[in-house]
């Protein structure tokens, strides 16, 4: 099975609302990611983690706050989004070490108003 | 460090014609490298990649690639384009042994004309 699922398929949200993001794996990869993607843009890398714990950060504002439950499961919880988080977050999973390929889940469209 | 450069950033053939998507890198390491295409809407899917194995390098739906360390290419070619084929295309670069930060090309957007 190399398939990474992601719930929501669509999210549209305040500015003052709390809401998550899911994810899931059932491939047995211990790392991990969030990707945030604009229209016409390729990824860009937002969090890492490795063995359910956080390894990299790329300076994301924390109205972003993730958390890793177990080695399946990553979420993305957003609070106090602005418009411009407006995109499609990717999530995906990779074997630690190895040769390096993640494989992606079908995104999250999230509209913030 | 590690870039890549993806020479078009839209390409448009006919259907059944060849398809030829150019992408150069840079690399102080021996990379992996990667082409991924993402349909309007929806994740990645690995389309092919390149570990120090074969330099002609096989994927899904009838693409593949030629690693070429002499001139820092991974240029994605198919020999007849589908219509099912339009999509954005993005080759990318990590380092071997699996470093966990892929570095993305802007992504050729392919177009097919009936």
């Amino acid at each position: 099975d190399t398939e990474v699922t992601q719930t929501p398929k669509h999210l549209v949200m305040g500015m003052t609302n709390k809401k998550s993001l899911k994810c899931e794996q059932h491939m047995g990869h211990r790392a991990m990611y969030w990707y945030k993607q604009k229209a016409k843009k390729p990824p860009e890398l937002m969090f890492v983690y490795s063995y359910e714990k956080l390894s990299i950060n790329e300076s994301v504002p924390s109205r972003f706050s993730p958390e890793c439950p177990n080695s399946s499961l990553l979420n993305l919880h957003l609070h106090a989004l602005q418009p411009e988080d407006s995109a499609l977050y990717l999530c995906a999973s990779s074997q630690v070490g190895g040769t390096g390929e993640q494989y992606f889940g079908p995104g999250t469209r999230l509209t913030v108003t | 460090a590690q870039s890549v450069t993806q020479l078009d950033s839209h390409v448009s053939v006919s259907e059944g014609t060849p398809v030829l998507l150019r992408c150069n890198y840079s690399s102080s390491y021996s990379p992996s490298l990667f082409w991924y295409v993402q349909h309007p809407n929806k994740g990645l899917q690995l389309l092919l990649k390149y570990t120090s194995a074969a330099t002609l390098v096989k994927g899904i739906n009838g693409f593949e690639a030629e690693f070429k360390k002499s001139e820092t290419s991974f240029h994605l070619t198919k020999p007849s384009a589908h219509m099912s084929d339009a999509a954005e295309y993005f080759c990318v670069v990590s380092r071997i042994q699996g470093a966990q930060k892929l570095v993305f090309g802007q992504g050729t957007r392919l177009t097919i004309n009936p």
